[in-house]
């Protein structure tokens, strides 16, 4: 079985800074995705970022960067210029990749990062 | 992207009575969705696997008889909280499978606070 671990239940960041938040995960498999989520207070999943396995190169979007180091098996989030709206618990999590076609796309989830932007 | 629809947003109903959550794909056919609970600061649990024409999987430890789950088309999941207890009071989350071309990617209901008073 897959496990995620966050190890920061709770981080704060100055506007416009920079952040990181850390994931580790364990696998026996190969071929797996990752994933951030962001949960805001409206409790909405948004998918921030996501980083294949197979793929040496860092995943990135805008503001927001991964450090993939899939020896460590670790997954960490950097977010660039920090904004107040991205005030909210973060997820990391963990997707099996099946290539036989089942239907077996289970999210396996950290226990979350609250990140909080303070003006 | 894909949207998913999540109704009732907010239940709050007497113990003993059951409850009808409705997960709804609505610019794409789903043929998996999932169901997860999420205790306040928590983080999401997953309880089934919801597979279009039949039975759902359900997760190590959650009773099926009392989260019935339904997903008669390729569009619509539903879980039913049979005979409600206070305990039953979580968030409750849907997920999707996205289209073909995106099926790694799930994406999300905007869920459902059920409250058993």
């Amino acid at each position: 079985a897959q496990t995620v671990t966050q190890s920061q239940p709770e981080m704060s960041v100055q506007e416009a800074e920079t952040v990181t938040l850390s994931c580790t995960y364990d696998t026996s498999e190969s071929n797996y995705y990752l994933f951030w989520y962001k949960q805001p207070p409206s409790r909405q999943m948004i998918l921030v970022i996501r980083q294949e396995a197979y793929k040496q190169q860092n995943a990135t979007e805008n503001r927001f960067s991964v450090n993939f180091q899939k020896a460590a098996k670790s997954f960490s989030l950097k977010i660039s210029d920090s904004q107040l709206g991205d005030t909210a618990m973060y997820f990391c999590a963990f997707m099996k990749l099946l290539y036989s076609g089942g239907s077996n796309y289970k999210l396996t989830f950290g226990k979350g990062t609250l990140l909080t932007v303070n003006p | 992207g894909a949207v998913v629809s999540q109704h009732p947003s907010r239940v709050i109903c007497k113990s003993g009575t059951s409850v009808k959550i409705e997960c709804r794909s609505l610019d794409f056919q789903a043929t998996t969705m999932f169901w997860y609970r999420q205790f306040p600061k928590k983080s999401l649990m997953l309880m089934a696997t919801s597979n279009e024409g039949s039975k759902a999987t359900y997760e190590q430890g959650v009773e099926k008889d009392k989260f019935l789950i339904n997903h008669a088309s390729l569009t619509l999941s539903t879980l039913t909280v049979t005979s409600a207890h206070p305990e039953d009071s979580s968030f409750y989350i849907c997920s999707a499978r996205g289209p073909r071309a995106t099926n790694e990617k799930l994406f999300f209901g905007s869920g459902t606070q059920l409250s058993v008073l």
